[in-house]
């Protein structure tokens, strides 16, 4: 069965410092990865998402993130995190034979420190 | 840009009323969709709409249905809210051929 992994419910940093969240998947075949950012008391927005060729692909707001096949991760990464990016972060699979189905992670809470 | 609105950002309803979530979208797309938030389980699907008129259920269909008269919007329907059902709701819409969601901001709806 598919399914999405966040493992870390809640990640504090402190500002400036850098950020890795991450994400584990089980999918049958290579699917398509997104990372969803949620401010609070918003909807998701995109912040990036991996289809094929380059593992390493770049989003929105400086983040970037890392497809590792042999591991089935999809982890999310930033070098130097501002306090705007305290949000909750969500990790999703897409089937590539049905554009309807989506698998969301539980999310990770993400509160950034002076 | 595309835009998917929800209609109320936040609603409070009496357990046993008939509650209609609505949202709109923008972009002329195809597919439209459901789905509940709660913590620490991220988004489960409700329904989906894959055309005006057309529907399948998701995983947690239980206590929902759905209706598409117009392709630009896509309405969810408590028939008898239950305390159960309080939730942030996400609708998303999605084009034909493009596998990327788009979220509109969502509405939190406690059932008293």
């Amino acid at each position: 069965a598919q399914s999405v992994t966040q493992p870390d419910i809640h990640i504090t940093v402190s500002e400036g410092a850098s950020l890795e969240l991450r994400c584990n998947y089980s999918y049958g075949a290579t699917p398509y990865l997104f990372w969803y950012v949620q401010s609070p008391g918003q909807g998701l927005q995109l912040l990036l998402k991996y289809f094929s060729g380059d593992t390493l692909v770049q989003g929105i707001k400086g983040f970037e993130a890392e497809f590792k096949r042999s591991q089935s991760s999809f982890n999310l990464r930033k070098p130097s995190v501002h306090w705007s990016d305290a949000a909750e972060y969500f990790c999703a699979v897409g089937a590539r034979d049905n554009f309807n189905k989506f698998y969301f992670g539980s999310g990770t809470k993400l509160n950034v420190k002076p | 840009d595309v835009k998917v609105t929800q209609s109320s950002r936040y609603l409070v309803k009496r357990t046993g009323e008939k509650v209609f979530l609505e949202c709109v979208q923008d972009m002329d797309h195809e597919n439209m969709f459901w789905y509940r938030q709660d913590p620490g389980l991220g988004l489960r699907l409700i329904y989906f709409s894959y055309d005006v008129k057309m529907k399948e259920k998701g995983d947690i269909p239980e206590g929902y249905s759905v209706s598409r008269e117009k392709k630009e919007r896509f309405s969810l329907i408590l028939e008898s809210a239950s305390t159960n059902q309080t939730s942030m709701y996400l609708c998303a819409s999605r084009g034909t051929g493009e596998n990327i969601q788009y979220f509109g901001a969502g509405t939190r709806l406690s059932v008293l």
